[in-house]
């Protein structure tokens, strides 16, 4: 058990919609991570979010948007869903800053997208 | 794109000592290298992480060698329950932030 709840568990959806998905964040990390895992391979990083800021990101389209707030949950958003968007979505709660390579980033369970 | 370099696959008879591999011949002196595990489409499960010193914990023994170019996750008395991919993960700054970037892992299987 990590303390990081993701939400929904499962989700549908058709092609060309948005969805949301949540994350809560372990107590006292203020760092959220988000990443999309398809079938058979490893998990790849979308954004990270520091500070509700925005602290970096990976090669994902600007369809793919994130938010954080001041209780340091996030905010997963997609927008004109592509089929290819099926995946399993995971978020990573850690303690940023300085420093913050030398700390531990805990995962949820992860929310699985279907996208039909 | 991962900095790290795994087997795909490995054996391991259940109590006997896993010796997993990761080469990280590019490693800055200041970057960690983290060790994750993930079974069956569950979320990442942090097993340990180093810098230059060997560390052990209550899951594993993370082995680093002196040059920082490679290092082996150990764990001692392998069971059922070990058998997952494992990933080695050096940790990255810069624009993306602290995160983990992902390589393809390796697969134990662990076997009775």
């Amino acid at each position: 058990e990590t303390g990081v709840t993701q939400s929904p568990t499962h989700l549908i959806k058709t092609r060309g919609q948005q969805v949301t998905l949540r994350c809560s964040s372990q107590s006292g990390h203020n760092t959220v991570s988000w990443y999309q895992q398809a079938l058979g391979q490893g998990p790849q990083f979308i954004f990270q979010y520091y500070r509700e800021e925005e602290n970096g990101r990976g090669n994902f389209p600007p369809r793919f948007s994130g938010l954080q707030f001041p209780n340091y949950s996030s905010e997963l958003n997609v927008n004109a869903l592509e089929l290819d968007d099926s995946a399993l979505y995971l978020c990573a709660s850690s303690l940023g800053g300085q420093g913050a390579r030398s700390t531990e980033a805990f995962f949820g369970q992860g929310t699985r997208l279907t996208v039909v | 794109d991962a900095k790290t370099t795994q087997p795909p696959s490995m054996d391991c008879a259940e109590g006997r000592a896993a010796n997993l591999p990761c080469n990280h011949s590019t490693i800055s002196g200041n970057e960690y290298v983290y060790w994750y595990r993930q079974i069956h489409s569950q979320g990442p499960q942090y097993i340990i992480h180093g810098l230059k010193n060997n560390e052990t914990n209550e899951m594993a023994s993370l082995i680093i060698t002196e040059d920082r170019k490679s290092s082996t996750l150990i764990l001692p008395h392998a069971t059922l329950r070990d058998t997952a991919v494992y990933y080695c993960i050096v940790r990255v700054g810069g624009q993306a932030g602290t995160a983990l970037i992902f390589g393809k892992g390796t697969t134990l299987s662990v076997s009775s």
